[in-house]
């Protein structure tokens, strides 16, 4: 079985400041993991996704995540917030093995950014 | 291509109305997932389809609540009959198996059942 752990529940930060979102598995084989954002009231959409090759992946508005094996983690990282990250953020992993690519997803971070 | 298409945006009905919600994913995929989305809850997995034959609908809440895919471009979520705690947004996502590229979803459907 597979598992996400999103530490924080809502996370505020300041415009310009760094933003980190923490991710941690639970995976018995080789994880395939993602990152998804929704703004109010939309879908959710795609940010960025690990599936094999170089651990250090970025994503779409400047964000990037990197995996870490040993430390079951795929924390989001962006240099300078922006107002427009205002969001939900979440963490998501899969497998070759699950079945129709089958996604389990975190609770989510939500993102307050202040001015 | 267009994305996943969810219709309605926005449903109202009251209680003990059926309800029934589409979804016509992209085109190519093979997989389609209804999700629910809560405050309380999070998002919730539904039911997913793998070439239009339902794998897994554990999530499903009750047997007031169906989903069909008849073919692989259309999908529905049914409710009857709707109670005030179906209320929620639903999304349905879809996907291209194999190869784990993650989910396309929808805009999503507000159901509100008063």
């Amino acid at each position: 079985a597979q598992s996400v752990t999103q530490l924080g529940s809502h996370v505020s930060v300041s415009e310009g400041a760094l933003v980190l979102l923490r991710c941690n598995y639970s995976s018995s084989v080789p994880p395939y993991l993602f990152w998804y954002v929704q703004y109010p009231n939309q879908g959710l959409q795609l940010l960025l996704k690990y599936t094999t090759g170089a651990t250090l992946v970025k994503g779409i508005n400047g964000f990037e995540a990197e995996f870490k094996k040993s430390e079951t983690s795929f924390h989001l990282t962006k240099p300078s917030a922006h107002m427009s990250d205002a969001a939900e953020y979440f963490c998501a992993v899969s497998s070759v093995k699950a079945a129709g690519n089958k996604l389990t997803f975190g609770g989510g971070t939500r993102v307050l950014v202040k001015p | 291509d267009a994305g996943v298409i969810q219709s309605p945006r926005h449903e109202v009905t009251e209680m003990g109305q059926e309800v029934t919600l589409r979804c016509k994913p992209i085109s190519g995929h093979n997989s389609l997932f209804w999700y629910r989305q809560t405050m309380m809850r999070g998002l919730e997995l539904l039911i997913y389809f793998n070439n239009n034959v339902p794998i897994d609908d554990s999530g499903m809440p009750e047997d007031r609540f169906s989903a069909k895919m008849p073919n692989a471009s259309f999908s529905t979520l049914k409710i009857q009959p709707s109670e005030p705690r179906d209320s929620a947004v639903y999304f349905c996502a879809s996907s291209y198996v194999p190869g784990n590229y993650g989910y396309t979803f929808g805009s999503g459907t507000r159901l509100t059942v008063v």
